[in-house]
């Protein structure tokens, strides 16, 4: 079936800006997580979702950054007032339950730059 | 919170030969270890995880450890192939759902 997906895959915005990132799950995953990658990094937990409620934002940098996911399916991840710091890879992943242990799937992320 | 560390950054092995990558991890209430593989550009893909109560998971030429009194695991990739080459990631999960992730490792198989 398909897998998670990420639109746009690259995002070219100015200092100061408000950007939108989607993520679509897969279809029937209940968990839906998002990262930041800067480069040559591992991805960095910010926020996840059960269904359509934040259930841990704890890695969201500042509140310049929010999330939502209003039908439990689709999640836009926004940053307002973007700065270049914010330049990275937006990483999506879902998972079918939210339990521990689980596989989390990713999509193919966002690039965004921040000139 | 989680720290993760992994190493080492950069590896170049020879078509054939082995590879082993190598993390720690701090948190005692880690118990999943998933390891992704990802391709320039591309996602990260899962290849492999264990799970606290085993000690050790081998699929085909993959094989992850993991020693839990000395919370550190590693990934073994033997028969090593041109197509292995990618950057591999090791996390640990000490609550539910959140993942934190080492910096990586950068795999290249030399043919």
């Amino acid at each position: 079936g398909a897998g998670v997906s990420q639109t746009p895959s690259n995002k070219v915005t100015e200092k100061g800006k408000y950007v939108e990132l989607r993520c679509d799950p897969i279809s029937g995953h209940t968990a839906l997580y998002w990262y930041r990658q800067s480069l040559g990094q591992g991805p960095e937990f910010l926020i996840y979702f059960q269904g359509t409620g934040a259930a841990d934002d704890s890695g969201l940098p500042n509140d310049r950054f929010f999330a939502v996911r209003p039908e439990g399916s689709v999640s836009t991840l926004k940053i307002q007032r973007t700065e270049r710091g914010d330049s990275a890879v937006y990483l999506c992943a879902s998972s079918l339950a939210g339990g521990q242990q689980e596989t989390q799937y990713f999509g193919p992320g966002t690039r965004l730059l921040v000139l | 919170g989680e720290n993760v560390e992994q190493h080492p950054s950069t590896l170049s092995v020879q078509e054939g030969d082995s590879a082993v990558i190598k993390c720690t991890y701090s948190d005692s209430a880690s118990n999943y270890f998933p390891w992704y593989k990802q391709e320039l550009g591309k996602r990260p893909q899962l290849i492999i995880d264990i799970r606290s109560n085993v000690g050790e998971k081998k699929d085909q030429r993959i094989a992850v450890t993991l020693n839990k009194t000395a919370k550190h695991f590693s990934l073994h990739i033997t028969e090593t192939q041109p197509e292995d080459s990618a950057v591999y990631f090791c996390a640990a999960s000490p609550q539910v759902n959140k993942f934190y992730f080492g910096s990586g490792t950068k795999l290249n198989v030399k043919p």
